[in-house]
């Protein structure tokens, strides 16, 4: 079975600087996708990035991006000029054919003005 | 373009009542799948579905069940609710072909409380 883990429950930054969220997951398939999702207190749940387990290119989108390690099973999201609508609880999700999401215990991010 | 959407957003049961939530997909999406998120936890996939048919299922007890409907809304039905019934319901629809895989977008929600 697939796992997911996300080994800091909580993390905190200044606005307009840069923090890095960790998951690392477990699985025996080659052909996957992993996903970050934000979750606000409306709780929401809402996509912020997808990467594809057969790119080596890493994903990117505006000021989010992540380091996709295949071998090492690792996939951490990196946040650029973090702002105040920033802070939530970030969860790091597997999904493979069949489309069942596995995900992470979360990370709550907290954004200090 | 609608997004997903669900109702109710909250939701108040007693032990041992039915109850049923439901989904509207996002336009031009085929699949519907269920989540249960606990308070403090990530979600958990109940089951899935795809034009109409149950299409993979997670490990809940037989009194969680589903439907699809031909517009590809979708319930979600709990019989004999339990206490470890409370937690946030999503729902969260995607274009599947069937066997692929393509991003999953979440509805706001049902928070469901039983006492």
């Amino acid at each position: 079975a697939q796992t997911v883990t996300q080994s800091q429950p909580e993390m905190s930054v200044q606005e307009a600087e840069t923090v890095t969220l960790s998951c690392t997951y477990d699985t025996s398939e080659s052909d996957y996708y992993l996903f970050w999702y934000k979750q606000p207190p409306s709780r929401q749940m809402i996509l912020v990035i997808r990467q594809e387990a057969y790119k080596q290119q890493n994903a990117t989108e505006n000021r989010f991006s992540v380091n996709f390690q295949k071998a090492a099973k690792s996939f951490s999201l990196k946040i650029s000029d973090s702002q105040l609508g920033d802070a939530a609880m970030y969860f790091c999700a597997y999904e493979t054919s069949g489309s069942r999401l596995t995900f992470g215990e979360g990370t709550q991010l907290t954004v200090n003005p | 373009e609608t997004g997903v959407t669900q109702s109710p957003t909250h939701l108040i049961k007693t032990r041992g009542q039915q109850v049923t939530l439901r989904c509207s997909s996002q336009s031009g999406h085929n699949t519907v799948s269920w989540y249960q998120q606990a308070l403090g936890q990530g979600p958990q996939f109940i089951f899935q579905y795809y034009r109409e048919e149950e299409n993979g299922r997670g490990n809940f007890p037989p009194r969680f069940s589903g439907l699809q409907f031909p517009n590809y809304s979708s319930e979600l039905n709990v019989n004999a609710l339990e206490l470890d019934d409370s937690a946030l319901y999503l729902c969260a629809s995607s274009d599947d072909q069937g066997a692929g895989t393509d991003t999953q977008y979440f509805g706001p929600g049902t928070r469901l409380t039983v006492l």
